[in-house]
């Protein structure tokens, strides 16, 4: 099994670019999620989703859109990149709520 | 969303101390606890999942406890070691409709030579 698969590890965008990042997931998981990890601030959720056709909003959802059209796939998309959405990314998946999370090795990126 | 406090934010120990930090959480839609690793430059590693008031869970010199009446939990480090050095995350789990993982801010833990 490979995991939780991040792509692309590192990405440089210009303000006003947009672009998908990538995630895919080989462990037949429900649940998968995005987050941004930011200085001081943890690990942040951006986006969830339970299941394939289903997604919904973590705690900072403004900027991004994800979609989850199968069970492995969950990619996250910027549409019109920021400052503010330089960060290091993490997506994770999880079979279910009593189960913990296995997390990709991140993506980190950076807007000028 | 379950809001979650750690603390302290951050901790400096000498080898070979023993340590704990905390984990609080609002006590009322609780369903489990999880519990995280998280070494610079590497991504989060999971250490336990709690679900029982009065849990405790080990894994080598680490372990923990839950008191769901209350909303904590306890991380201990037993005999620390530099390579104990890492941020450590709990994030409440809600269970029911909400399928959210939310998390803490962290520990940020660092042992000295």
């Amino acid at each position: 099994n490979a995991g939780v698969t991040q792509t692309p590890k590192f990405q440089v965008l210009k303000t006003g670019q947009s672009m998908t990042l990538q995630c895919a997931q080989d462990m037949n998981h429900e649940y998968m999620s995005w987050y941004r990890q930011d200085p001081g601030m943890g690990l942040r959720l951006i986006h969830y989703s339970v299941g394939a056709g289903i997604t919904d909003q973590g705690e900072v959802p403004n900027g991004y859109n994800v979609s989850r059209s199968t069970t492995e796939d969950f990619p996250l998309r910027l549409l019109s990149a920021a400052p503010s959405q330089t960060s290091v990314y993490f997506c994770a998946s999880r079979p279910g709520g009593l189960q913990p999370q296995h997390f990709g090795d991140g993506t980190r990126l950076s807007i000028l | 969303i379950l809001n979650v406090e750690q603390s302290p934010q951050s901790l400096h120990v000498q080898e070979g101390d023993s340590t704990n930090f905390t984990c609080s959480f609002p006590s009322s839609n609780f369903y489990a606890l999880h519990w995280y690793r998280w070494e610079t430059a590497k991504s989060p590693e999971a250490l336990f999942v709690m679900t029982l008031n009065g849990d405790e869970k080990k894994k080598g010199r680490i372990s923990a406890t839950l008191n769901t009446k209350e909303g904590y939990s306890y991380l201990y480090i037993k005999g620390s070691q530099p390579e104990d050095s890492a941020t450590y995350l709990c994030a409440p789990y809600g269970g029911g409709s909400n399928y959210k993982l939310t998390f803490g801010k962290g520990t940020l833990l660092t042992v000295n030579p």
